[in-house]
């Protein structure tokens, strides 16, 4: 069954530095999503991509955020500048839309990618 | 803005127990809700997905309904066992145009004691 591929499962960086988390969306899905989740807290919403640009984006996705479609098979999220707070556990999905697919509008997740800032 | 609440937040049951958790949303015009499963530091597993259209859908001991027009979801699971202890997560889906948005509960912690 296809899946959701996200890496690396666990990364421990220091505070200001750079961080790339990867995702391989399931292959003809045409939506794709980065969620996080602090520690005992709600999967907050980050930012959609459709059509090769961002469609919407919350207020947690601020100037340091930023995403990527490189290869036309992975979808990334950068983070400029690591604060403490940027710690959680970064959720990627992807949904697929149109014809001849059902559009049901369901989003698969990948297992996520732990961040850790010391 | 849609907000989702999940109660209870915590539910601890003997084993073989039918329970019911409750989700609910603000703002009706959902596109679909999911409920998902969590393990502890894990992944999000999805369980069911009932589309805005439907009022249930089933998967095993697993039953969701929708009502829609109240802004209410129900996941029933029938004879629980002790591999059911997760939390699990309700998520609606907002759709417009080509954005889309799904807003999680903060989800219901069960417990269910062999």
């Amino acid at each position: 069954e296809p899946e959701v591929t996200q890496t690396p499962s666990h990364q421990v960086t220091q505070m200001g530095q750079e961080v790339i988390l990867r995702c391989v969306p399931i292959s003809n899905h045409l939506y794709f999503y980065w969620y996080r989740q602090i520690l005992g807290q709600k999967v907050e919403f980050l930012v959609s991509f459709y059509n090769n640009e961002i469609s919407e984006k919350s207020e947690i996705f601020d100037d340091q955020f930023s995403v990527e479609r490189p290869d036309g098979s992975n979808f990334t999220l950068k983070i400029r500048s690591t604060k403490l707070e940027d710690s959680a556990m970064y959720f990627c999905a992807s949904s697929a839309i149109g014809t001849p697919y059902p559009n049901t509008g369901e989003l698969f997740f990948g297992e996520g990618s732990r961040l850790t800032v010391l | 803005k849609q907000e989702v609440t999940q109660i209870p937040a915590a539910l601890s049951v003997p084993e073989g127990e039918n329970l019911v958790l409750n989700c609910s949303f603000t703002d009706s015009a959902i596109y679909n809700l999911q409920w998902f499963r969590q393990d502890p530091g894990k992944g999000l597993t999805s369980l069911l997905l009932i589309q805005s259209s439907q009022r249930e859908q089933t998967s095993g001991r697993l039953n969701a309904s929708l009502d829609k027009s109240s802004g209410r979801s129900t996941l029933y699971i029938a004879a629980s066992q002790p591999g059911d202890s997760a939390t699990y997560l309700c998520a609606v889906l907002i759709s417009s145009g080509s954005a889309r948005q799904l807003t999680f509960g903060s989800g219901t912690q069960l417990t269910v004691l062999p």
